[in-house]
């Protein structure tokens, strides 16, 4: 069965710090992964999208890295800020014979403080 | 470029009842994928339109439905509502089929509680 599990669930940092949310999944054949952020009441806004052959991609504060091989990926936030504050989704595609289908982890919800 | 546009925001409606939800996508795009938020479950995909025909469909009962007309514009129609269809509706637009390199653009969705 195809799954996308995402920890922790929950973070609350300082402004100004990093923070690294961590995603694994079980999603075969692997098509893409995809990281959102979704600020309350808003739907999700695309951060990145990273096949199988990219390692490492970013998006201004935002990087994300790729481990095909162990099936885990990362998003790292650089010198955080309050409009941070959001729950991330990692989304997995996969291809299937009807096109590709998306598999969503719950979120990690995190929360900058002063 | 205007973004993907969810109407209404937000529903209240009664058990048995019968909602109707639309969705205008990002001018271009032509697959338009809807999805149910739950605090519990996250984001669970419903089905996915494209050039007017469902391509795709998630685990959900046939009381859900959905359409999309020549102007890429869809709906969704949940009928005999029941009190667990309380949840956040999200539609979504992509240049490509859903899933594929393109990304989603989501609206901000329609909030539907059921009493």
């Amino acid at each position: 069965k195809n799954q996308v599990e995402q920890s922790p669930q929950s973070l609350i940092i300082l402004e100004g710090k990093n923070c690294t949310l961590q995603c694994n999944y079980t999603v075969s054949p692997f098509s893409n992964l995809r990281w959102y952020k979704q600020d309350t009441g808003r739907g999700p806004v695309s951060l990145t999208i990273m096949t199988f052959s990219e390692n490492t991609k970013s998006n201004g504060r935002y990087t994300a890295t790729l481990d095909a091989d162990t099936k885990q990926s990362s998003l790292h936030i650089t010198a955080s800020q309050l409009s941070d504050s959001a729950s991330y989704i990692c989304v997995v595609s996969a291809l299937t014979g009807g096109g590709n289908k998306l598999t969503f982890g719950t979120g990690t919800q995190l929360k900058v403080e002063l | 470029k205007a973004g993907v546009t969810q109407t209404p925001r937000y529903l209240i409606k009664t058990r048995g009842q019968q909602v109707t939800l639309s969705c205008s996508p990002i001018s271009g795009h032509r697959s338009v994928s809807w999805y149910q938020q739950t605090p519990g479950q996250g984001l669970q995909f419903l089905f996915e339109y494209f050039s007017e025909t469902q391509r795709n469909k998630g685990n959900f009962p046939g009381r859900f439905s959905g359409r999309q007309f020549s102007n890429s514009r869809s709906e969704m129609n949940v009928s005999t509502l029941e009190l667990g269809d309380s949840a956040l509706y999200l539609c979504a637009s992509s240049l490509e089929r859903q899933g594929a390199k393109s990304p989603l653009h989501f609206g901000n969705g329609t909030r539907l509680t059921v009493t």
